[in-house]
């Protein structure tokens, strides 16, 4: 099946700071998404974004479907921005479901 | 307000024992799916179902059960063949494969 792999694994900024996180897959997708978990472990939805850029606020997401890799960029950090951030992709054969990677580890100190 | 309910919060099961997780959905999507989370990991697929009376196996079946008797309902049962049951448990719900997903909070599921 589709593998994922997200970079850093963890990340230390403070307050302020800008950052980019990296998600690579191993095959096309259809289908591509960026969650927030806080702290209760509710799965956030941050972009729906199979391909193109798109930006909400301090956030922003661009994938490079034909490269295989999506990047978030997190601007301005805040210290509710801290948890962890999953990407999923799906591939449009196969079977259906998204594929999550192990996250990236945010912490915003203040 | 339109969403994905799972219910309950928090659930402890002794060893031995089948216990049933709720999730309901009224956003009228057509594919519900069941992932499980340890600790520091990512999600992983248990099961899905594309269409009522449907539902197909993910990469972590074993041990599990679901029914899909209405569109809004997905209930699973973790059984006691579950070797390791304690993990959190999410629901999930979307219109079609190439539409947006979205998850209810979550039950965690202690064995004691």
């Amino acid at each position: 099946g589709i593998q994922v792999e997200q970079s850093p694994p963890d990340l230390i900024l403070q307050e302020g700071a800008n950052s980019t996180l990296r998600c690579n897959f191993s095959d096309s997708v259809n289908n591509l998404q960026w969650f927030h978990q806080n702290p209760w472990g509710q799965l956030i939805n941050l972009f729906y974004i199979p391909s193109g850029t798109k930006q909400n606020g301090r956030l922003s997401a661009t994938t490079v479907a034909t490269e295989r890799y999506s990047l978030l960029y997190i601007s301005s950090s805040q210290t509710t921005d801290s948890g962890v951030y999953f990407c999923a992709v799906a591939s449009g054969g196969g079977a259906d479901g998204l594929t999550f990677g192990k996250g990236t580890h945010l912490i915003i100190q203040p | 307000d339109g969403g994905i309910t799972q219910s309950p919060k928090y659930l402890f099961r002794k060893e031995g024992q089948n216990v049933t997780l709720s999730c309901e959905q009224n956003l009228n999507h057509d594919a519900m799916y069941w992932y499980r989370q340890d600790p520091g990991q990512g999600l992983r697929l248990i099961y899905y179902s594309q269409i009522v009376n449907d539902f197909q196996k993910g990469d972590i079946a074993e041990g599990y059960s679901v029914s899909r008797e209405k569109k809004e309902s997905f209930p699973l049962t973790v059984t006691s063949a579950q070797k390791n049951p304690t993990a959190f448990y999410l629901c999930a719900s979307r219109m079609t494969r190439e539409t947006e997903a979205f998850f209810g909070q979550g039950t965690r599921l202690t064995v004691v």
